[in-house]
């Protein structure tokens, strides 16, 4: 399978915990985005990468989330001190030039 | 402020019917406008896309209509399917950012 890959699907974890998530784009392309996504809403743009730089990052990405892109490849999304308001399905595209984006299967996130 | 507005927010058809999605914008920044389908539990997949200076697109049973002066889209689905049953969200780009519409469930009935 050549497409987007996100690790884990799901996660569940306690508020106050911190999560980490992991996003292996597809593997020529350069550019990588974070979207966020609340049930009965479109995807919400967070962040993005193009190679190794974090070129832009939402006003919904709080102090709490950081995100890298180590080597330009793989990314990962972590949240800090997690809140029940962060529960929401963390998607993660990528696109080779500067228009297609292609989404993984997303990671579901559930704060108890 | 909502940027990308997307109705209707459900549609039920017969299998053989042909949905229309609308979508509207106000930013004329934007410069490239997906269709993705998604299934539950599952990420969003790119379907079709168009740029402001094409008034339609086709690819297989997809079309998109395009109203530059209207600052209006949309999405039409000939001989639609039960498989066809998915959500459907409207994007569009600025830069390397895409703002979603708020999607419309459809579901196409045997």
């Amino acid at each position: 399978d050549t497409g987007v890959s996100q690790n884990p699907r799901h996660k569940i974890t306690k508020r106050g915990q911190n999560v980490t998530f992991r996003c292996d784009p597809i593997s020529e392309h350069n550019r990588l985005y974070w979207y966020r996504q609340t049930l009965g809403q479109g995807p919400e743009f967070l962040t993005y990468f193009q190679n190794e730089a974090q070129l832009e990052k939402s006003r919904l990405l709080s102090d709490r989330f950081s995100a890298e892109r180590p080597k330009g490849s793989f990314s990962t999304l972590e949240i800090q001190r997690t809140e029940q308001g962060d529960s929401a399905m963390y998607l993660c595209a990528s696109s080779l030039a500067a228009y297609e984006q292609y989404f993984g299967p997303g990671t579901r996130l559930t704060v108890t | 402020q909502q940027q990308v507005k997307q109705s209707p927010q459900s549609l039920i058809v017969q299998k053989g019917g042909i949905p229309i999605i609308n979508c509207a914008y106000e930013n004329t920044a934007f410069d490239y406008f997906p269709w993705y389908q998604q299934f539950p539990g599952k990420g969003p997949a790119l379907l079709i896309a168009i740029r402001p200076d094409v008034s339609e697109k086709k690819e297989g049973r997809f079309t998109i209509s395009f109203n530059k002066s209207a600052k209006q889209f949309s999405l039409h689905i000939m001989d639609s399917q039960p498989g066809d049953s998915a959500t459907y969200f409207c994007a569009a780009n600025e830069y390397y950012k895409l703002t979603f519409g708020k999607g419309t469930l459809l579901t196409v009935n045997p």
